[in-house]
This record gives structure tokens, sequence and C-alpha cells, in this order.
């Protein structure tokens, strides 16, 4: 089975802080995502990375930063935290498989709940 | 663009009970379509899923049908526990981006309660 580790399960930081969010899978997916949750809201796309230093913006970019140095770590960095960013946060990882892309699922991790006081 | 949009919860149903919860997409083109389950305390995980119109997906006595027609994917139980109280996510992939990937688009989530 796929495994999707978040370094974190409960952070609580102050407003301006740098925070850094990690994340590891062990299947050698290509594409990693990160989201955030909000009550109402769903799942928002913050930023995706299709391989090694290779990034997209998603639908919320503002405020976050990604980094993707080997294949299997995807991190999402909060320059200067805001408590606006309070949230839980996802990452996810499916296969490229080209071709068949569009029919390979994501797979999740437990998700970091961020509280910014 | 696409969307997902899905019925409102909670929806709140006691031990036994027939469960449906509707999911219609918006796509442009032809979309493979999921359903995630996210317990408690935990990230989301693939329930089912249907690649092609009229397929049909199934898992854990859950099934949806992908319904072209309606551009509709509903998920249905037939007999509830009280282990499937959990929020459902429908979602469909056709959305390309950089490196011929796919990035998936999400409903809001339905949340079950399932009473004994």
């Amino acid at each position: 089975d796929v495994k999707v580790t978040q370094s974190s399960r409960y952070l609580v930081k102050r407003t301006g802080e740098k925070v850094f969010l990690e994340c590891v899978q062990d299947m050698d997916h290509e594409n990693m995502f990160w989201y955030r949750q909000d009550p109402g809201l769903g799942l928002r796309l913050i930023y995706f990375s299709y391989d090694v230093k290779m990034k997209e913006k998603g639908d919320i970019p503002e405020g976050y930063s990604v980094s993707r140095e080997k294949k299997e770590r995807f991190s999402l960095i909060l320059e200067s935290t805001s408590t606006n960013q309070t949230s839980m946060y996802l990452c996810a990882s499916s296969l490229s498989n080209s071709g068949q892309g569009k029919n390979q699922p994501q797979h999740f991790g437990d998700g970091t709940r961020l509280s910014i006081l | 663009g696409n969307s997902v949009t899905q019925m409102e919860g909670p929806v709140t149903l006691s031990e036994e009970a027939f469960l449906t919860i509707n999911c219609t997409y918006t796509a442009t083109g032809y979309p493979s379509l999921f359903w995630y389950v996210q317990y408690p305390g935990e990230g989301l995980q693939l329930l089912l899923k249907a690649t092609k119109a009229d397929d049909k997906g199934s898992n854990k006595g859950f099934e949806a049908t992908y319904r072209k027609e309606t551009t509709s994917f509903h998920l249905e139980k037939g007999s509830v526990q009280v282990s499937d109280s959990a929020v459902y996510f429908c979602a469909l992939s056709d959305r390309p981006s950089s490196g011929g990937s796919y990035i998936p688009t999400f409903g809001r989530g339905t949340s079950l309660i399932v009473h004994p």
C-alpha cells in the first residue's frame, strides 16, 4: 500500500513565524499535491508538483511556497504566517502514468492541523 | 471549467437504512470519477472510481454508476453501519496540467452520521 506521511499531526505557531510542513511518499509517485481543508469549503489546491524541482500554482497559492528537491518529498512553506492560515493541511500523491493519468486516484496523508495564534 | 456539486449535509440515518449521496458534475471532456471517504482524524482515502460512461464502481458495499447523460455519479449503499459515519467527497479528474498529469476537482464533501 502507498503510504503518505506528514511530519506533524498538530502544530501551533505564532503570527509571523516561518513554518515548514513536510510530506513523504514511498511509492515513487510523480505527482504530489498540497491542499488546505476548511469547513464548508472542501479541499482547495495550494500547489502541485509533477516532477523534482517542478511546481505549478493551484487555486490559492498566495502566502505559500513549495519545494521538491527529491521525488519522495514535497514541502509546503509558509514564509510569514497569519491567522487566516489556520487550517487542516493535506498532502497527496498520485501516479502520472502517461495516457492513463486521469484514472489515477490520489493517496492522502492524515493531515496536519495548523493553528496560528 | 470543471466543477462538482454534492448534496449538503449532514445526512443523518439509522443503522441499516439505505444511503444515497448525490453528486453531479460539469466537465469539458470525458472525466474519470471518484468517491473518497474521510474518517474522523484521517486523510481522504479512495472508496471507488469509474473511468467511463456506464461503469459501476463498487467497494465495501458502496456503489456508484457513471451516468454521462445526467452528468451524475451518485453514491449508494443498501444498509449503512455506524462505522460508515464519515465525510464523503465526490471528485473528477479531467483538468490537464504541466507534465501530462491531471489535477482533480473535488466537491465540498457530505457528512454522514449513522445512529445505532
